[in-house]
C-alpha cells in the first residue's frame, strides 16, 4: 500500500522568495517518488522524478526535491519564486519494484506567488 | 518524444447522451493507459487501468458500465461515458506509459466535459 500526504493545500509566496511545498509519503516497497505541476485547464507536466541513486534531485524550472527516506520525505524547493510558477502542484509515489504500477497522488498544494 | 494527445480538449453534452474520449500516445507504444478523473480543485482520482488487448481494471467505486474504457491498439484507449448526467461534468486525465520505454507514465492534456 501507498499514500501521500501533501502539507499545506495552499503556499503563497512574493516573487524572488524561497518556494517549499512539504510531501510524505508512505509505501511498504522502495519508493518512486514524483513532482507535477498543473496550470489551470491542462494536464500534468513531470518537473522531477526519483528513483535510485543521488538523493537530491533536480528538475526543470529551477525546481529540485531531497529525498529522505529516514523521513519518508520528498519536499519540493524553487530557491527564488517567479510568477509563472504560480499553479497547482502534486507528489506522487509508485512502487519501484512494479515500475508501472499505479501512482498515488498528494491532494496537491496551490501556490500563489505575489508580485 | 513521449507526447500523449486526448481528443477533444472540451466536450458539452446534453444529459442521456454518450461521449467519447480518445487518448492517443504520438510516438510510442503504450503497452498501459490509465484514466483520471478530476473534480475541480482537487487531487486526480484514478479510474481505471487498461492494458493493450485486456480488459480494463477499474477502481473501487468506479462504474465499469458508464465508464467504458477500449484500448484496442498500443497508442489508442477511449474512454466512453454512457447516459452522461450532469455530476459526470469533470476534468477526465489519461497518461500512457510503456514498461519498454520508461517508468514513467506520460500525461495527455485533459478533456474537460460539462454535462447540461
Amino acid at each position: 500500500a501507498q499514500s501521500v500526504t501533501q502539507l499545506g493545500s495552499h503556499v503563497s509566496v512574493s516573487e524572488g522568495a524561497l518556494v517549499l511545498l512539504r510531501c510524505n509519503y508512505s509505501s511498504s516497497v522502495p519508493p518512486y517518488l514524483f513532482w507535477y505541476v498543473q496550470y489551470p485547464n491542462q494536464g500534468l507536466q513531470l518537473l522531477l522524478k526519483y528513483t535510485t541513486g543521488a538523493t537530491l534531485v533536480k528538475g526543470i524550472n529551477g525546481f529540485e526535491a531531497e529525498f529522505k527516506k529516514s523521513e519518508t520525505s520528498f519536499h519540493l524547493t524553487k530557491p527564488s519564486a517567479h510568477v509563472s510558477d504560480a499553479a497547482e502542484y502534486f507528489c506522487a509515489v509508485t512502487q519501484a519494484a512494479a515500475a508501472g504500477n499505479k501512482l498515488t497522488f498528494g491532494g496537491g498544494t496551490r501556490v500563489l506567488v505575489k508580485p | 518524444g513521449a507526447v500523449v494527445s486526448q481528443h477533444p480538449s472540451r466536450v458539452i453534452c446534453k444529459s442521456g447522451t454518450s461521449v467519447k474520449i480518445e487518448c492517443r500516445s504520438l510516438d510510442f507504444q503504450a503497452t498501459t493507459m490509465f484514466w483520471y478523473r478530476q473534480f475541480p480543485k482537487q487531487s486526480l482520482m484514478l479510474m481505471a487501468t487498461s492494458n493493450e488487448g485486456s480488459k480494463a481494471t477499474y477502481e473501487q467505486g468506479v462504474e465499469k458500465d458508464k465508464f467504458l474504457i477500449n484500448h484496442a491498439s498500443l497508442t489508442l484507449s477511449t474512454l466512453t461515458v454512457t447516459s452522461a448526467h450532469p455530476e459526470d461534468s469533470s476534468f477526465y486525465i489519461c497518461s500512457a506509459f510503456d514498461r519498454l520505454l520508461s517508468y514513467e507514465q506520460y500525461f495527455g492534456p485533459g478533456t474537460r466535459l460539462t454535462v447540461t
